[in-house]
């Protein structure tokens, strides 16, 4: 079956450590994006990329990083730099350019400050 | 840049009632998307309905439908005969047709409590 994988489900950080999300999909789609979702608050994008080796800062990419070095991999990196990285993060794709069609979403990886 | 506001922040029905989540949102832009997803405990984002700005008609899916106002920039959801699965957060979001990146503009959700 076509869709996104996250993982790890559950990631526990220690201050001063980096540590990467990663985000896999298998549905042939050009974009992938980053979320990330705060208790009471809606999805706010850290990065999202349109085509392999081409990526863009979102609304709060600060203390974040990431990369497309493949169309099917968009893994998200929260560096020490990013003081408050307690939160959930959903990965999402959809088809470039296709602008009625929604975006897919993973289950998303929970990460928390030891 | 476009916000999209929903002022609902908790909303209760009754099981088999109908119930109405509402989704205002500000834009300069004459044509673009908007989408109503469902967050369900799992944290799950499921697509529950979609609209074109170019369409007058309202989308209906089943039991569910929206109020597309475009003047008034309003974009509600209505939920008949809601039932226990209907419970969760709702987020509705906006997608521009001209801006680079197929972006989604979230509002801040409205989480939905179906009592039996």
């Amino acid at each position: 079956d076509g869709g996104i994988t996250q993982s790890p489900k559950y990631l526990f950080r220690k201050e001063g450590q980096n540590v990467t999300l990663s985000c896999e999909q298998n549905l042939n789609h050009d974009a992938m994006y980053w979320y990330r979702q705060d208790p009471g608050q809606g999805l706010r994008l850290i990065y999202y990329s349109q085509i392999v080796n081409d990526f863009q800062k979102g609304d709060i990419a600060e203390g974040y990083s990431v990369s497309r070095e493949k169309k099917e991999s968009f893994p998200l990196t929260v560096t020490s730099a990013q003081k408050n990285p307690t939160a959930f993060y959903l990965c999402a794709s959809d088809d470039r350019g296709i602008g009625n069609q929604p975006q897919h979403f993973g289950d998303g990886t929970r990460l928390s400050i030891l | 840049a476009q916000t999209v506001t929903q002022s609902q922040p908790e909303m209760s029905v009754q099981e088999a009632e109908t119930v109405t989540l509402s989704c205002t949102y500000d834009t300069s832009e004459s044509d673009y998307y908007l989408f109503w997803y469902k967050q369900p405990p799992s944290r799950q984002m499921i697509l529950v309905i979609r609209q074109e700005a170019y369409k007058q008609q309202n989308a209906t899916e089943n039991r569910f439908s929206v109020n597309f106002q475009k003047a008034a920039k309003s974009f509600s959801l209505k939920i008949s005969d809601s039932q226990l699965g209907d419970a969760a957060m709702y987020f509705c979001a906006y997608r521009s047709v001209m801006e680079y990146g197929n972006k989604l503009v979230f509002g801040a959700g409205t989480i939905l409590r179906v009592k039996s």
